[in-house]
């Protein structure tokens, strides 16, 4: 599945769980990004981690979680904070090259996971 | 931050016809900019990108002019086919170097929904 596996593919879930997101990579990309994709609002970032054990918030931060334990996976926790979590939720990685050579900055996407909260 | 914004939301042309999808950038730091195709169902896939050094960039029938004065950069897509129908997103990031490394989170544009009448 082009180097990134992100699970499950469809997820529902009551108001008030907690549900975490899987994203996995073999590509041994440095850097894994989330991003959430709404109708007509485009791609939007909620978090990226550069390296294991750090990460940083996007744009839409706000009720989400993240850890980055090992450099392969990338779970997002989508908490009950998260007003409207109901999306299609997209897993990315990059490869952290030198300089600013083709190839440096290109996005490899998973294939998706769509949460619909009931 | 950045903020890119993306026009038109939809666009719908007859096939050979050509498309053009128009993006403008806020920060003036941004000098990388890609634009990525999603087919119905399926993940993102970069189909060109442009670095803020060149003004114009040609792949086949796709192509993307920048202009940086302005901070706007466009697709065009020429002599349209019906498997051209997709979601088209621009973006934008800058690229720096520190120790020979690579930054870069993209900013996304809304999107555009391409369709291609036969």
């Amino acid at each position: 599945d082009g180097g990134i596996t992100q699970s499950p593919k469809y997820l529902f879930r009551k108001e008030g769980q907690n549900v975490t997101l899987s994203c996995e990579q073999n590509l041994n990309h440095d850097a894994m990004y989330w991003y959430r994709q709404d109708p007509g609002q485009g791609l939007r970032l909620i978090y990226y981690s550069q390296i294991v054990n750090d990460f940083q918030k996007g744009d839409i931060a706000e009720g989400y979680s993240v850890s980055r334990e090992k450099k392969e996976s990338f779970p997002l926790t989508v908490t009950s904070a998260q007003k409207n979590p109901t999306a299609f939720y997209l897993c990315a990685s990059r490869n952290y090259a030198t300089g600013t050579g083709s190839g440096a900055n290109v996005l490899t996407f998973g294939a998706g996971s769509r949460l619909t909260v009931l | 931050g950045e903020n890119v914004e993306q026009h038109p939301s939809t666009l719908s042309v007859q096939e050979g016809d050509s498309a053009v999808i128009k993006c403008t950038y806020s920060d003036s730091a941004s000098n990388y900019f890609p634009w990525y195709k999603q087919e119905l169902g399926k993940r993102p896939q970069l189909i060109i990108d442009i670095r803020s050094n060149v003004g114009e960039k040609k792949d086949q029938r796709i192509a993307v002019t920048l202009n940086k004065t302005a901070k706007h950069f466009s697709l065009h897509i020429t002599e349209t086919q019906p498997e051209d129908s997709a979601v088209y997103f621009c973006a934008a990031s800058s690229l720096r170097g520190a120790g020979g490394t690579s930054y870069g989170k993209l900013t996304f544009g809304q999107g555009t929904i391409l369709t291609v009448h036969p």
